[in-house]
């Protein structure tokens, strides 16, 4: 079964830290490109970071560049975000997902195909 | 930054009716275009990319159209495992979401 689990989250006080996993099973990893995206209670979803599937090519939503930082080690199939400075509005489910590649009509498209159920960060004083 | 719009925010329908949910861009992206439909507590689940092809394993009473700043999601026969949330997110420039229109039970 193809799937991905994440864990790691837990409670923080403002300006601290955590750092995430994701560990892929059912699937070549290494091959393929993945992302984090985390939702605030009641919230929608926001994309945050994207990885290559080799690590060379990484993009951070404006909300969280400069905090955080996104890695992956393919003999682990895990993905990982390191959360720093950390602040309330960074309250949410933290989930990561898959990016697969689709070639419609000669143009390739991406989507992301496979979702964790995410782990919870709450950050409060 | 690529910013989308989606509208209705809310709607309410019955089984069988016919849904259509609109997502707008803030400038043009193509067909680059995905629609999730997510339920409370669930992780969301991929209906549609490149605006108009369906995902394995989809309902073909979903269908997804347009291209450049405009598209819409439409349900052709609301089922009662369609009440849910739907998003459009666009692939041109990074990654973001919508929204998110809720469909809820009349």
């Amino acid at each position: 079964e193809v799937q991905l689990v994440e864990s790691g989250g837990g409670f923080v006080r403002p300006g601290g830290s955590l750092r995430l996993s994701c560990a892929g099973s059912g699937f070549t990893f290494s091959t393929y490109n993945m992302n984090w995206v985390r939702q605030a209670p009641g919230k929608g979803l926001e994309w945050i970071s994207y990885i290559s599937y080799s690590g060379s090519t990484i993009y951070y939503a404006d909300s969280v560049k400069g905090r955080f930082t996104i890695s992956r080690d393919n003999a682990r199939n895990s993905l990982y975000l390191q959360m720093n400075t950390l602040r309330a509005e960074d309250t949410a489910i933290y989930s990561c997902a898959r990016a697969d590649r689709y070639n419609y009509n000669n143009n390739w498209y991406f989507a992301f195909d496979i979702w964790g159920q995410g782990t919870m960060v709450t950050v409060s004083s | 930054d690529i910013q989308l719009t989606q509208s209705p925010s809310f709607l309410s329908a019955s089984v069988g009716d016919r849904v259509t949910i609109t997502c707008r861009a803030s400038q043009g992206i193509s067909t680059y275009l995905a629609w999730y439909q997510q339920k409370p507590g669930k992780a969301p689940n991929l209906l549609i990319y490149a605006a108009s092809t369906l995902h394995s394993g989809v309902p073909s009473r979903f269908s997804g159209s347009g291209s450049g700043t405009e598209f819409t999601l439409t349900i052709s026969s609301l089922q009662p495992e369609d009440f849910a949330t739907y998003y459009c997110q666009q692939l041109n420039s990074l990654f973001s979401f919508g929204p998110g229109t809720k469909v809820d039970i009349k």
